[in-house]
């Protein structure tokens, strides 16, 4: 089957540092994956997906994810983070009966 | 959470009370999906329907049900039978079976009291 694991329930970083949010992933044939943040009290906003190409993947809010074969990774990445970007964030992967499946979710924190 | 409308934002059941949520989607989109969200488990699905008048069970579907009469409709039932409904439960769709995104209601939030 396939999953997604997120390994940090949270992340702390000081404004202005680079961020990096964790994420694996386990699927037999080729991995779609996505990356999608949750505000407080608010549905999930799209942020990213990979299907195939280049390994590094841009999307919102100066986001970007480097997909990595070898290591069967998805990590969401910023140059410099905000506070607004604290909020929930999860990865996810597309199955073969065309389900969404979630990671556990983890939630950064952007200390001003 | 464009194009999506959940109703009510919050909903309190009785004990023995079968509840309803709402979902409605303007997107002319084929799939929808009912997802609960617990603190630190993520999301799980409930239900799910590829097209009008069909769905499947997801991973925690006993105590719930669903119907999909209309494309843009999928209510969810909470039913007596679920004994710990207390939950975020959000609604989503998606353009068809392809590599499309999902789009997120803004969710309902279910107490007990």
């Amino acid at each position: 089957a396939q999953s997604v694991a997120q390994p940090e329930d949270q992340v702390n970083v000081a404004e202005g540092n680079p961020l990096t949010v964790k994420c694996t992933y386990s699927v037999s044939g080729n991995p779609y994956l996505f990356w999608y943040v949750q505000y407080p009290n608010r549905g999930l906003q799209f942020l990213l997906k990979y299907i195939t190409g280049d390994n590094l993947v841009k999307g919102s809010y100066g986001f970007e994810a480097e997909f990595n074969k070898s290591q069967t990774s998805f990590h969401l990445k910023k140059p410099s983070a905000l506070v607004s970007d604290s909020a929930l964030y999860f990865c996810a992967v597309r199955d073969r009966d065309d389900k969404i499946i979630f990671g556990k979710g983890t939630r950064l924190h952007i200390l001003p | 959470d464009g194009g999506i409308t959940q109703s009510p934002k919050y909903l309190f059941r009785k004990e023995g009370q079968n509840v309803t949520l709402s979902c409605e989607q303007n997107l002319n989109h084929d799939a929808m999906y009912w997802y609960r969200q617990d603190p630190g488990q993520g999301l799980r699905l409930i239900y799910y329907s590829q097209i009008v008048n069909d769905f499947q069970k997801g991973d925690i579907a006993e105590g719930y049900s669903v119907s999909r009469e209309k494309k843009e409709s999928f209510p969810l039932t909470v039913t007596s039978a679920q004994k710990n409904p207390t939950a975020f439960y959000l609604c989503a769709s998606k353009r068809d079976r392809g590599l499309n995104i999902q789009y997120f209601g803004a969710g309902t939030r279910l107490s007990v009291l």
